[in-house]
C-alpha cells in the first residue's frame, strides 16, 4: 500500500446520493485504475487513466465517472448511488501498465 | 463473460504440501500474467508474474507454469505454510488493462 492512499476508508450512504472516492499517489506513476471487488466476481475494472485528463472505461463503468486533474489524484464518482454499487473499491497504480500496486480499499455500503 | 477462468474456488492443503491453482484464458492479446495474494482487509499484492515467452518462473516457494498453446497458466506453492492462507487471484493484461480471475481461497492447515 506504500505510496497509495484512499479516502474515505469506509462509507455508508443512501440510495440516490452522490458519492466521491479519492485515490492519492506519491509515486508519480502514469497509470491509475479503479476496481471493485465483489464475492464471486474477483476484481473488475471500472475506469482507468493513462495520464492527466486521459481516462477510459473498464468493463463495469455504468453509473460511475472519473476525473484526473493532477498526476497524483484520481477521483471516482457515483452520480446516484444504488444498492448494487455496495462493494469494496480499490485504486491501483502502475508505471508501465503492467504490474499494479493496490491501495488499501474503500468499503462502500449503499442502503 | 469471464475472460480469465480460475479454479478451484477454494482449496485446503496440509502444511508442507503443494498448493496448485489453475487459470485459463481465451484472449491471445494478453501479454502479461501476474498472480496476486490478498489477505483479509487488505489490498491485493503482486506475488509473481510471467510473460508468455517463458514456460516457467520460480521465486522462492512460488512457481508459475505457463502453457501458451493451451492458454493456461498455474501457480504452484511448494511447502505450503499456514501464513500462505489467503485469497489468490490470477490475472492477464493487454493494452495496460488487467483482467482478474474470480479468486481462490487457500487454507493451509497446521
Amino acid at each position: 500500500d506504500a505510496g497509495i492512499t484512499q479516502s474515505p476508508r469506509h462509507k455508508v450512504t443512501e440510495t440516490g446520493t452522490p458519492v466521491t472516492l479519492r485515490c492519492h499517489q506519491t509515486e508519480n506513476h502514469r497509470y491509475m485504475y479503479w476496481y471493485r471487488q465483489d464475492p464471486g466476481h474477483g476484481l473488475r475494472l471500472i475506469h482507468y487513466s493513462y495520464g492527466v485528463k486521459d481516462t477510459d472505461k473498464g468493463e463495469v463503468s455504468d453509473g460511475y465517472s472519473v476525473s484526473r486533474s493532477k498526476t497524483e489524484d484520481f477521483l471516482l464518482t457515483l452520480e446516484s448511488a444504488t444498492s448494487s454499487q455496495t462493494s469494496v473499491y480499490f485504486c491501483a497504480i502502475s508505471s508501465t501498465g503492467g504490474a499494479l500496486n493496490f491501495g488499501p480499499g474503500t468499503r462502500l455500503t449503499v442502503l | 463473460q469471464q475472460q480469465v477462468k480460475q479454479s478451484p474456488q477454494s482449496l485446503i492443503v496440509q502444511k508442507g504440501g503443494i498448493s496448485i491453482i489453475n487459470c485459463a484464458y481465451e484472449n491471445t492479446a494478453f501479454d502479461y500474467f501476474p498472480w496476486y495474494q490478498q489477505f483479509p482487509g487488505k489490498g491485493p499484492a503482486l506475488l509473481i508474474a510471467i510473460r508468455p515467452d517463458v514456460s516457467e518462473k520460480k521465486e522462492g516457494r512460488f512457481t508459475i507454469s505457463f502453457n501458451k498453446s493451451a492458454k493456461q497458466f498455474s501457480l504452484h506453492i511448494m511447502d505450503s505454510q499456514p501464513g500462505d492462507s489467503a485469497t489468490y487471484f490470477c490475472a492477464a493484461s493487454s493494452f495496460q488493462k488487467l483482467v482478474f480471475g474470480t479468486g481462490t481461497r487457500l487454507l493451509v492447515s497446521p
